[in-house]
C-alpha cells in the first residue's frame, strides 16, 4: 500500500504521560499536514510542512503540542502532559507542490488516522 | 484565513430521494473546493473538487456540485442517493492550506 500510513492507530494513555504520532505521508508528496477531528466535526488545521519546514501552526496547537519533520519525509506529531480534552483522532495528509510552491492540485491524501484516548 | 460552513449537521432521506448539501465559503480570493467524504470506519476520501472552468463538476459515485461565484457556494448534489452513500460529507477551501467544514452526516434510510 503506497498511501499515507499513521501509527499507532490507536492510543489509549492516562492523563500527564505524553504520547508521539507517527505519519509515512505518500513517498513523492513534499506536503505533509496534521489535522485533528472530534465526533461530529470536520477535520481541524493543526500544521503543515513543506519538506522539512514547518510553514504554518494553528493557534489549537499549544505548547505541549510539537511537530518535525526532520528529512523531509515521515513527520511526528508529539504531544506532551496529557488533558482529557486532547481525546480525538489526529490525522495527517499529504500532497504534493508546484515550483512556486503552491500547490498544483490541493487534493490531500489522508491517513486512517491515529485516535487517541486519555483517560 | 478562509472558513467553511455547512448548513445541515444531519440529513436523513429515504433511497432514491435527491440530495442536496450546502456549502459556503468566506474567501474573496481565488479558491479551490474540495468535497470529502468520510464513510463510516474509514478514512476521508475525496470526492469532487473544482479549480477553475465549467462551475458545474462531477465527482465520482454520481455526486456533482455547482460552484457559485456570486454566492460564495458550492453545494453538492446527488439525483437519488442509495444506501451505500451513508456518510460523512466534508466541505473544503484551499488557498495555501485546507480548512474544512464541520461536515454533514448523511443516512440514507434502505
Amino acid at each position: 500500500d503506497t498511501g499515507v500510513s499513521q501509527d499507532p492507530r490507536h492510543k489509549i494513555t492516562k492523563r500527564g504521560q505524553n504520547v508521539t504520532f507517527r505519519c509515512d505521508p505518500i513517498s513523492e508528496h513534499n506536503r505533509l499536514y496534521w489535522y485533528r477531528q472530534t465526533l461530529g466535526q470536520g477535520p481541524e488545521f493543526l500544521t503543515y510542512f513543506q519538506n522539512e519546514a514547518q510553514l504554518e501552526k494553528s493557534r489549537l496547537l499549544s505548547d505541549r503540542f510539537s511537530a518535525e519533520r526532520p528529512k523531509g519525509s515521515f513527520s511526528t506529531l508529539e504531544i506532551q502532559r496529557t488533558e482529557q480534552g486532547d481525546s480525538a483522532m489526529y490525522l495527517c495528509a499529504s500532497s504534493s507542490t508546484g515550483t512556486s510552491g503552491r500547490s498544483r492540485t490541493g487534493e490531500l491524501f489522508f491517513g486512517e488516522g491515529s485516535r487517541l484516548t486519555v483517560l | 484565513a478562509q472558513s467553511v460552513s455547512q448548513h445541515n449537521h444531519h440529513v436523513i432521506l429515504s433511497e432514491a430521494a435527491s440530495l442536496e448539501l450546502g456549502c459556503n465559503y468566506s474567501y474573496g480570493g481565488t479558491v479551490n473546493l474540495f468535497w470529502y467524504v468520510q464513510y463510516p470506519g474509514q478514512h476521508l476520501q475525496l470526492l469532487l473538487k473544482y479549480f477553475s472552468g465549467d462551475p458545474l463538476v462531477k465527482g465520482i459515485k454520481g455526486f456533482e456540485a455547482e460552484f457559485i461565484k456570486s454566492k460564495f457556494s458550492f453545494n453538492l448534489r446527488k439525483p437519488s442517493v442509495q444506501w451505500s452513500d451513508t456518510a460523512e460529507y466534508f466541505c473544503a477551501v484551499y488557498d495555501n492550506d485546507m480548512r474544512f467544514g464541520a461536515g454533514t452526516r448523511l443516512t440514507v434510510k434502505p
